[in-house]
């Protein structure tokens, strides 16, 4: 079982919609990550939040939002996507962040994004 | 070159057969190792750590070898349910002193009746 949980687990929607991708982990993790992954692809690093703190962008286009509430949460807010937006999205947490330290990054099971 | 090269496979091996896997990091100062398991249409789990010194977990040994900058995976006794692709990561300092995550393409495996 996943300590790392996504919501919702898949999502359609159109190119001028809006959505959020949600991610919570209890384990008092204090770094966070969004990931986009195509198939037959290892997963792309697209954020890294630090402390709550935005540490890593990794040019990723701005119809692509993230968001950190707090230290358990994390959101993804998505808006005017392309087609080729369409992967899994998955959201890690370590327990410091990995560009200070060497902790293995845990994976929540992700959200199927399609793009029509 | 990249970073993290594996074998994309498939490997495809009997139940009970023992397989292993290799993944190369082309960076010096690579410091952390982890093999994930990823199953189809499913989040990347961690299987193990990596250590200096090689450790086992069951069924699975993971060994270092920094003189020639590879890890491994050997997996003993297969079962049809380790049929997934195994990823390598590395975390490796960066010129800018900062640490970076790299996954490996990875390598799978499909073990039959």
């Amino acid at each position: 079982d996943t300590e790392v949980t996504q919501t919702p687990k898949h999502l359609v929607m159109g190119m001028t919609n809006k959505k959020s991708l949600k991610c919570e982990q209890h384990m008092g993790h204090r770094a966070m990550y969004w990931y986009k992954q195509k198939a037959k692809k290892p997963p792309e690093l697209m954020f890294v939040y630090s402390y709550e703190k935005l540490s890593i962008n990794e040019s990723v286009p701005s119809r692509f939002s993230p968001e950190c509430p707090n230290s358990s949460l994390l959101n993804l807010h998505l808006h005017a996507l392309q087609p080729e937006d369409s992967a899994l999205y998955l959201c890690a947490s370590s327990r410091t962040p990995t560009e200070n330290s060497n902790q293995p990054q845990h994976f929540g099971d992700g959200t199927r994004l399609s793009i029509l | 070159r990249k970073e993290v090269e594996q074998d994309p496979g498939p490997f495809n091996v009997p139940e009970g057969a023992t397989v292993a896997f290799n993944c190369t990091y082309s960076n010096s100062a690579s410091q952390s190792f982890f093999w994930y398991r990823q199953d189809c249409r499913k989040e990347p789990k961690l299987l193990m750590s990596v250590y200096s010194s090689g450790n086992e977990d069951g069924r699975f040994t993971a060994q270092l070898n920094r003189a020639s900058q590879y890890i491994s995976l050997l997996i003993r006794d297969s079962k049809l349910s380790d049929s997934a692709t195994y990823l390598c990561v590395v975390i490796s300092s960066m010129d800018t002193g900062r640490r970076a995550l790299t996954f490996g393409s990875g390598t799978r495996l499909q073990v039959q009746p």
